[in-house]
């Protein structure tokens, strides 16, 4: 079955480390975000990307980077941990660019410590 | 910008009962698409229903359903005959064009379902 799934499941790192956390999935979508989820805050777009090698910035980008080199892989990149990242993170990729129903369907989550 | 108001952090309610989850939004764009999301306490976003803002009739998947008014600019869900299994963190969501696939959350509202 096509999926979506993160990599590692759970993190801990140290401030001012570089971490990267990977999103694959299998449903050969073109749209894939990247969001994080903090207490009181709901869910908040980091990044996403629409297609191969294009990227865009959301509500919360300071300190993330993407990259998009395939259709399957959209990693998210902290530069240089902090401690205010320390929170849970979910990928999600959709099928239909431009289209009304154009669903999000998430993976299982990382959830990062920055000590 | 688009803004996703839920209420209520948390709801109550008995096995078999109905329940009603508030979400009103704010936007100035006229296609647009809401969405409703569970997390149980496993972590998972769990995709359950979607609302066209052009759409005539209200959405409904098995015992959700969503009471969308659009003048009002709400888009509640409800859950009929509740149980157990329910107990979770719901979320509302908003895609604000058909263009732009990104999603707006709410903080969502933790319902717990008591026998």
């Amino acid at each position: 079955d096509a999926e979506i799934t993160q990599s590692p499941r759970h993190k801990i790192t140290e401030t001012g480390r570089q971490v990267t956390l990977a999103c694959h999935q299998t449903w050969n979508h073109n749209n894939m975000f990247w969001y994080r989820q903090d207490l009181g805050h709901g869910l908040r777009l980091i990044h996403y990307s629409y297609g191969v090698q294009d990227t865009n910035k959301g509500e919360v980008s300071d300190g993330y980077s993407v990259s998009r080199s395939n259709t399957e892989d959209l990693p998210l990149t902290l530069e240089s941990a902090a401690s205010s990242q320390t929170s849970v993170y979910f990928c999600a990729s959709s099928e239909l660019p431009g289209q009304s129903t154009d669903t999000q369907y998430f993976g299982p989550g990382t959830r990062l410590t920055v000590l | 910008a688009q803004k996703i108001t839920q209420t209520q952090p948390g709801m109550f309610v008995q096995e078999k009962e109905a329940v009603t989850l508030d979400c009103t939004y704010d936007t100035s764009d006229q296609s647009y698409g809401l969405f409703w999301y569970k997390q149980p306490s496993s972590g998972e976003m769990i995709f359950l229903i979607y609302q066209g803002s052009y759409d005539e009739q209200n959405a409904t998947e098995g015992r959700y359903s969503l009471n969308f008014q659009k003048a009002r600019k709400s888009a509640n869900l409800v859950i009929s005959a509740s149980q157990l299994g329910d107990s979770a963190m719901y979320f509302c969501a908003m895609r604000p064009t058909p263009w732009d696939s990104t999603l707006t959350f709410g903080k969502g509202t933790m319902l717990l379902v008591s026998p």
